[in-house]
């Protein structure tokens, strides 16, 4: 079966602008969460969304969003980029609510910020 | 709060070597989940295994096996015969009651023909 699949792959951006990702999670996974990957901060937990609901949400300013539509895709949205927003965002995808389950991650969106 | 350390930023083996990466963490929850995954120069993060904090029995799987020790706060993982297919970011990883996951630095694994 397809797995987890992260659009676009690369993303070039200036700084104030905004970037919406895309995540498209397993067939049948209702749960996807976010994580942001810098070389400084190393992999940090965004949000996660279940059955079109955030329920957990890590500490990240409130220009990170999400949300999650009904067939389980979901989208993170940055808004007023800044250039330590540079980053692989991945998104990872799981059967039942939060990480206590096998979760299948994407490829990753890597999102460059000039 | 909770942490996940993983002291070793990079190790760098020969093939055919075996080599252990350490993870420490800390945790106030007396039910909790660790994981180990894999993360290859493609990006993804590859699950490799899920240990809940109340099974202290070690996994063996191939040439990978881990150790779980409560007493320590430690779930280190063991690569045995590395191959340079085995070469990537591994990441140990620690989900709490509140379903915060949270990763530790990543160990860098090189192994060299």
């Amino acid at each position: 079966k397809a797995g987890v699949t992260q659009t676009p792959r690369y993303l070039i951006k200036t700084r104030g602008q905004q970037v919406t990702l895309s995540c498209s999670p397993i067939s049948g996974h209702r749960s996807v969460s976010w994580y942001q990957q810098t070389p400084g901060q190393g992999l940090q937990f965004l949000f996660e969304y279940f059955s079109e609901t955030q329920r957990n949400k890590g500490n990240f300013p409130g220009r990170f969003s999400g949300r999650q539509f009904s067939n389980s895709r979901s989208e993170m949205n940055v808004s007023t980029l800044e250039l330590g927003d540079s980053a692989l965002y991945l998104c990872a995808s799981s059967l039942g609510l939060a990480m206590n389950t096998e979760a299948f991650f994407g490829q990753g969106t890597r999102l460059t910020v000039v | 709060a909770q942490k996940v350390t993983q002291a070793q930023t990079e190790i760098s083996v020969v093939e055919k070597e075996d080599v252990t990466l350490d993870c420490v963490y800390e945790t106030r929850d007396t039910t909790y989940y660790l994981f180990w995954y894999k993360q290859p120069p493609s990006g993804e993060l590859v699950f490799l295994i899920r240990r809940n904090s109340f099974d202290e029995q070690n996994e063996i799987s191939g040439r990978y096996s881990w150790n779980f020790q409560k007493s320590t706060s430690s779930f280190n993982f063991t690569i045995t015969a590395s191959q340079v297919v085995d070469s990537a970011v591994y990441f140990c990883a620690l989900v709490n009651a509140g379903n915060m996951l949270t990763f530790g630095g990543g160990t860098r694994l090189m192994v060299k023909p």
